[in-house]
């Protein structure tokens, strides 16, 4: 059973502060790593895939990071916004093309 | 231009009743998924289409059966549907190739009573 874990499940932030969040998953039979934006009542939005160890992706004020020798990424929001607020999902990609979500980490940012 | 349009976005039917849920991509993409969000919110994927060749089954009941007509559709068809059927269901797709991004269907909301 392959799983992946998201951390936090939910996260309370201000206006202007900076977090992150954590994607762990398995390091065997890797293939790319996926992270996804998904506000309420809307569809998933692609932000990232990765696929080498050490890869380093930058979005605006959102950047991820892959470590594929130990099984993790991290997902980093600089200076957070309201419209930030949204679940942030990863998913892992294994070499048969299959897609496997973490339960995501629901964001919240107060003004 | 919706990309990938899933119809309808709510359904509400009784147990035992057949239904089938449409989806479209106007991407140009070869593969197509359908996922199923259970009750703990995880994203499973059911079933995933190449170019309208099933490559992706996963344990699912044979009550759902997809049928692609061509590579812009993949639709589900679910069959003496059961109480436990209820969730939202996501369409996606993505050009051919796993590191691909999928872009997803706003979903479909499935109630059984």
């Amino acid at each position: 059973i392959l799983n992946v874990e998201q951390s936090p499940q939910s996260l309370h932030v201000q206006e202007g502060d900076s977090t992150n969040f954590t994607c762990s998953f398995p390091s065997s039979n890797f293939y790319a790593l996926h992270w996804y934006r998904w506000e309420t009542a809307k569809s998933p939005e692609a932000l990232f895939v990765m696929t080498l160890n050490g890869d380093e992706k930058k979005k605006g004020r959102i950047s991820a990071t892959l470590n594929t020798k130990e099984g993790y990424s991290y997902l980093y929001i600089k200076g957070s916004q309201p419209e930030d607020s949204a679940t942030y999902l990863c998913a892992f990609c294994n070499q048969g093309g299959k897609l496997i979500f973490g339960q995501g980490t629901e964001l919240s940012v107060k003004p | 231009d919706t990309a990938v349009s899933q119809t309808p976005k709510y359904l509400v039917t009784q147990m035992g009743n057949d239904k089938s849920i449409k989806c479209e991509q106007n991407l140009g993409h070869d593969t197509m998924y359908w996922y199923k969000q259970d009750s703990k919110k995880f994203l499973k994927i059911m079933f995933s289409y190449n170019n309208k060749e099933l490559i992706i089954n996963e344990t699912v009941p044979n009550r759902f059966s997809p049928k692609s007509p061509d590579k812009a559709h993949l639709n589900l068809h679910i069959n003496s549907l059961e109480l436990g059927d209820s969730a939202v269901y996501f369409c996606a797709s993505s050009q051919a190739g796993a590191p691909q991004f999928q872009h997803f269907g706003d979903g479909t909301r499935l109630s059984i009573l």
